[in-house]
């Protein structure tokens, strides 16, 4: 039993770099999101999808590209990295009647 | 917009003591709240939550009743363990927002022995 299941743990990225990071569950759920995690800001809204083929800007979406083609996959690209993107990023899924998210473990990037 | 607004912090008490961490929110509509905790290089699980108004969500001794007059959702507990030592997050999601969560920023919480 998985659940969201994120991939990798760290990362270390020079300026300009870019990467993915992947997000995957294994619930059927509809709804995926993305957060970045900062000190003394809580967790903030990243990009949405409510299903496949389907995403929305959320409240910090510059800088990061996302697309779903299938129902349990979500990855986040980061087309070319700077060090204000140094954060614990965490994935996030729910089913459609239930508001509360299931989180994965989080991947902690550092831009130097 | 959405906002959540989470005691000052860090919060640190002793083995038994009460735990009282204060939220309130704004939001349009009738949102359902939470409280996430954080355990030390972990992710975020669901501790609790409530759904409509004067609805009191409880979980591992934890409560926190949803007082629509007051806009809040106090995290309650009677008596810490150390165990508890974690990361506290409120959040809300607004109507039909499934998973679309808003959090406030987050309270650590230490219990000593």
């Amino acid at each position: 039993n998985a659940g969201v299941t994120q991939t990798p743990k760290f990362q270390v990225l020079k300026t300009g770099q870019s990467m993915t990071l992947q997000c995957a569950q294994d619930m059927n759920h509809e709804y995926m999101s993305w957060y970045r995690q900062d000190p003394g800001m809580g967790l903030r809204l990243i990009h949405y999808s409510v299903g496949a083929g389907i995403t929305d800007q959320g409240e910090v979406p510059n800088g990061y590209n996302v697309s779903r083609s299938t129902t349990e996959d979500f990855p986040l690209r980061l087309l070319s990295a700077a060090p204000s993107q140094t954060s614990v990023y965490f994935c996030a899924s729910s089913s459609r009647g239930h508001t509360e998210a299931f989180f994965g473990q989080g991947t902690r990037l550092t831009v130097v | 917009g959405n906002s959540v607004t989470q005691m000052e912090g860090p919060v640190t008490l002793s083995e038994e003591a009460f735990l009282t961490i204060n939220c309130t929110y704004t939001a349009t509509g009738y949102p359902s709240l939470f409280w996430y905790v954080q355990y030390p290089g972990e992710g975020l699980q669901l501790l609790l939550k409530a759904t409509k108004a004067d609805d009191k969500g409880s979980n591992k001794g934890f409560e926190a009743t949803y007082r629509k007059e007051t806009t809040s959702f106090h995290l309650e507990k009677g008596s810490v363990q150390v165990s508890d030592s974690a990361v506290y997050f409120c959040a809300l999601a607004g109507g039909t927002s499934y998973g679309k969560l808003t959090f406030g920023q987050g309270t650590i919480l230490t219990v000593h022995p």
